[in-house]
């Protein structure tokens, strides 16, 4: 079946403008993940919603950032007044649920950049 | 809180030799660690991961490691090098009771020299 899809694959903006990232799950996942990837580094962890609630949100780095999955399946990542720090791939990952060892699997990502 | 250490940012071996990814983890309580691998331009794949069951784990590829919580290590093995092994390679642990809010490591560069 498909995968995690992610759109747009790239992204460019410019400093002050909203940006909204797509993330479609796998069918049937119940938990969805949000994380970012800066230059060489390894991803870190941004929101994770569990159906439709976000279930943590301790990784969002300030209130420019918001996320939802309104109907528990597609989820939109929301960043207002970008920054050239905000550039980054952003990597969604869905899971059948939360459940020890259960399986995060990723999308391909999205490239953001700021300019 | 819980982190993980890759010890080698860049690791160099020739095609049909041994693999050693090294990873050192932190963690209030026993975790669950995986190994993932990134190809250029594909998602993150799981490799394998720990779950408090059997110490040595086995994975897709060839690839396997061993838990030792009397070292807090997580190093990935593989007998042999394959050229399709070139990749970046993340650590990573989540805490035991669920695998939300995975903890990545820096990651390490997989090179393979024909």
């Amino acid at each position: 079946g498909a995968g995690v899809s992610q759109t747009p694959s790239n992204k460019v903006t410019e400093k002050g403008k909203y940006v909204e990232l797509r993330c479609d799950p796998i069918s049937g996942h119940t938990a969805l993940y949000w994380y970012r990837q800066s230059l060489g580094q390894g991803p870190e962890f941004l929101i994770y919603f569990q159906g439709t609630g976000a279930a943590d949100d301790s990784g969002l780095p300030n209130d420019r950032f918001f996320a939802v999955r309104p109907e528990g399946s597609v989820s939109t990542l929301k960043i207002q007044r970008t920054e050239r720090g905000d550039s980054a791939v952003y990597l969604c990952a869905s899971s059948l649920t939360t459940g020890d060892g259960d399986e995060q699997y990723f999308g391909p990502g999205t490239r953001l950049t700021v300019t | 809180a819980q982190s993980v250490t890759q010890l080698d940012s860049h690791v160099s071996v020739s095609e049909g030799t041994p693999v050693l990814l090294r990873c050192n983890y932190s963690s209030s309580y026993s975790p669950s660690l995986f190994w993932y691998v990134q190809h250029p331009n594909k998602g993150l794949q799981l490799l394998l991961k720990y779950t408090s069951a059997a110490t040595l784990v086995k994975g897709i590829n060839g690839f396997e490691a061993e838990f030792k919580k009397s070292e807090t290590s997580f190093h990935l093995t593989k007998p042999s090098a394959h050229m399709s092994d070139a990749a970046e390679y993340f650590c990573v642990v989540s805490l035991p009771f669920g695998n939300e809010k995975l903890t990545f490591g820096t990651g390490t560069r997989l090179t393979i020299i024909p």
